[in-house]
């Protein structure tokens, strides 16, 4: 069965300092593969997804991913990390049954 | 905008009690789905539901029942509130079945 992985439960990084959210999926076929940011109080919004072709993806707020078959890996980075990025995110993969399964999800905290 | 509205955002029930979490969506998707959200255990998917009157169980069915009449509208009860079902509740919907999910801002749900 299709799963997620996120190693990280909770991850502390300076103002202005990269960022880089590791998620591990397990699927047989070609994954269709999400970012969610929540934050505190809201519901989930979509950072950025891939679907196929170049597999380094841009999204909103200055993220990106970049999906590596070889580590069933998709990776989140920010270069530079502000303030309001502090926030729980998520990493999701479309199962077979075309459901969204989530990660466990990773805290974000970031230090002035 | 496509806009997921909770009816509740905070709810206190008492075991034993029937619970009904309503959900509405304005951008006339098919697709519909409430998840539990629990630390540490990420986005739970309990129903889907792909059509109007039609449902499909997701990983964590049992205590739970959905309704979906009208497609705007897909309602959560718990036929008998246990402390167990005491969680963050969002309700998320799609255009397509491997698209990006709209979420709802949660409904959070104390058992007593």
């Amino acid at each position: 069965a299709q799963s997620v992985t996120q190693p990280d439960i909770h991850i502390t990084v300076s103002e202005g300092a990269s960022l880089e959210l590791r998620c591990n999926y397990s699927y047989g076929a070609t994954p269709y593969l999400f970012w969610y940011v929540q934050s505190p109080g809201q519901g989930l919004q979509l950072l950025l997804k891939y679907f196929s072709g170049d597999t380094l993806v841009q999204g909103i707020k200055g993220f990106e991913a970049e999906f590596k078959r070889s580590q069933s890996s998709f990776n989140l980075r920010k270069p530079s990390v502000h303030w309001s990025d502090a926030a729980e995110y998520f990493c999701a993969v479309v199962g077979n049954n075309n459901d969204m399964r989530f990660g466990a999800g990773t805290r974000l905290t970031v230090k002035p | 905008d496509v806009k997921v509205t909770q009816s509740s955002r905070y709810l206190v029930k008492r075991t034993g009690e029937k619970v009904f979490l309503e959900c509405v969506q304005d951008m006339d998707h098919e697709n519909m789905f409430w998840y539990r959200q629990d630390p540490g255990l990420g986005l739970r998917l309990i129903y889907f539901s792909y059509d109007v009157k039609m449902k499909e169980k997701g990983d964590i069915p049992e205590g739970y029942s959905v309704s979906r009449e009208k497609k705007e509208r897909f309602s959560l009860i718990l036929e008998s509130a246990s402390t167990n079902q005491t969680s963050m509740y969002l309700c998320a919907s799609s255009l397509s079945r491997i698209g990006e999910l709209f979420f709802g801002e949660g409904s959070r749900l104390t058992v007593l």
